[in-house]
């Protein structure tokens, strides 16, 4: 079965380094999103990415954040400046339809900011 | 009041017992209604996807949606060690390309051998 992958599993950067973490997306889906997991916590929005641009972003995805789709396959998340609050599991989903269809998720990136 | 309500847990029962899980909802508008599975330190896995009201059924496990009372279920029947983890419920409208899932917080299931 086809499935989201994020590279690197994990993660660990010292506090004001930038970090990209990279996701291939479902082959066929038109939509792909950004999560968040503090440990422990419930799981939460950053930003949506359809047609090469930004569809919703919520206030978590500040200047500090971007994403890219660099090619066809990949779709990344960069975070500059990296704080220790940022330490979190970071999980790229992708969909085909968008909100009517379902959302899938990789196994995520473990980021630790020290 | 918050768009999408779940009980935390957590939830103990023995092995082979019946689990039924739940979400409850405030929009009307929702349409679409995922149940997930996320293993620690693991991303969420699908489980259940519906659309609309009814039940469905996937081996072991029924979601069961009443939009009239804007309630949504996840059964587990023979429950098995292996399905200790924490139970997500997200939902969406099915319009626009934005934000539109909306997730729970999860239930904390553990199943005792």
């Amino acid at each position: 079965e086809p499935e989201v992958t994020q590279t690197p599993s994990h993660q660990v950067t010292q506090m004001g380094q930038e970090v990209i973490l990279r996701c291939v997306p479902i082959s066929n889906h038109l939509y792909f999103y950004w999560y968040r997991q503090i440990l422990g916590q419930k799981v939460e929005f950053l930003v949506s990415f359809y047609n090469n641009e930004i569809s919703e972003k919520s206030e978590i995805f500040d200047d500090q954040f971007s994403v890219e789709r660099p090619d066809g396959s990949n779709f990344t998340l960069k975070i500059r400046s990296t704080k220790l609050e940022d330490s979190a599991m970071y999980f790229c989903a992708s969909s085909e339809l968008g909100t009517s269809s379902p959302l899938h998720f990789g196994n995520g990136t473990r980021l630790t900011v020290t | 009041q918050k768009e999408v309500e779940q009980d935390p847990g957590p939830l103990s029962v023995p092995e082979g017992a019946i689990v039924s899980l739940n979400c409850t909802y405030s929009n009307s508008a929702f349409q679409y209604f995922m149940w997930y599975r996320q293993y620690s330190r693991k991303g969420p896995e699908l489980l259940m996807y519906t659309y609309s009201s009814g039940n469905k059924e996937d081996g072991r496990f029924t979601a069961q949606v009443d939009k009239s009372s804007k309630y949504i279920s996840l059964f587990i029947r023979d429950s098995q060690p292996s399905d200790s983890a924490t139970y997500l419920c997200a939902m969406s409208v099915g319009s626009g390309t934005g934000n539109q899932f909306y997730f729970g917080t999860g239930t904390s299931l553990t199943v005792i051998p």
